[in-house]
């Protein structure tokens, strides 16, 4: 079990650039999600994959970003044009199928520290 | 926006003693869950209590959960000082299942070797 695996694990960037985030699930898990948190505070959910299909979106995900997972295994997160407010950790996490009402272990990688300059 | 809220926000406590930290949520869940994180790490899970169960345990954890209430405890006995870290609960909602977890704002927990 490698676990989930985020690079790169830290990026310095400069205001106006475009970055980009890469996370490779647990092999077994076809869902993935992404998580943004900024110091002090809890992750906040950005959006989630089931395989492909990006499923949902949070309000969080400006027009700026766009995530991507397309072959259902590893997804990449881009921020275009960043600014100071993108710095942050971005999470990622996997995990299996759910039933109704059953709970399910979601795993997450060591996160992606952001730092716009 | 954070559903739920840690309390306290901040404890220290010497080793060997137990740690109580609680949490509140606002809406109707399928699950809660309590997560640790190590400072600039990811996020561990330790443990998941279902909407129906009002308590479960895991090694030195214990879990209560208080649906009435909208509240959650954690109980860490017999601390050592690894157990240094940030611990949030995390809770689901029954029109998404476990899709999207909603984190509270998180309880530092400091032992003091």
């Amino acid at each position: 079990d490698t676990g989930v695996s985020q690079n790169p694990r830290h990026k310095i960037t400069k205001r106006g650039q475009n970055v980009t985030f890469r996370c490779d699930p647990i092999s077994e898990h076809n869902r993935l999600y992404w998580y943004r948190q900024t110091l002090g505070q809890g992750p906040e959910f950005l959006t989630y994959f089931q395989n492909e299909a990006q499923l949902e979106k949070s309000r969080l995900l400006s027009d700026r970003f766009s995530a991507e997972r397309p072959k259902g295994s590893f997804s990449t997160l881009e921020i275009q044009r960043t600014e100071q407010g993108d710095s942050a950790m971005y999470l990622c996490a996997s995990s299996s199928p759910i039933k109704f009402r059953t709970g399910n272990t979601i795993y997450f990688g060591e996160g992606s520290w952001l730092t716009v300059v | 926006s954070q559903q739920g809220e840690e309390d306290p926000q901040a404890l220290s406590i010497q080793e060997g003693e137990n740690a109580t930290m609680n949490c509140s949520y606002k809406t109707s869940i399928n699950n809660l869950q309590w997560y640790r994180q190590n400072s600039g790490r990811g996020l561990v899970h330790l443990i998941l209590i279902r909407s129906n169960e009002r308590e479960k345990h895991s090694g030195r954890l214990r879990v209560t959960l208080d649906t009435s209430k909208k509240s959650s405890s954690l109980l860490i006995t017999a601390s050592r000082a690894a157990d240094t870290a940030s611990y949030f609960c995390a809770t689901d909602s029954p029109n998404f299942g476990n899709e999207k977890l909603t984190f509270g704002t998180g309880t530092r927990l400091t032992i003091i070797p």
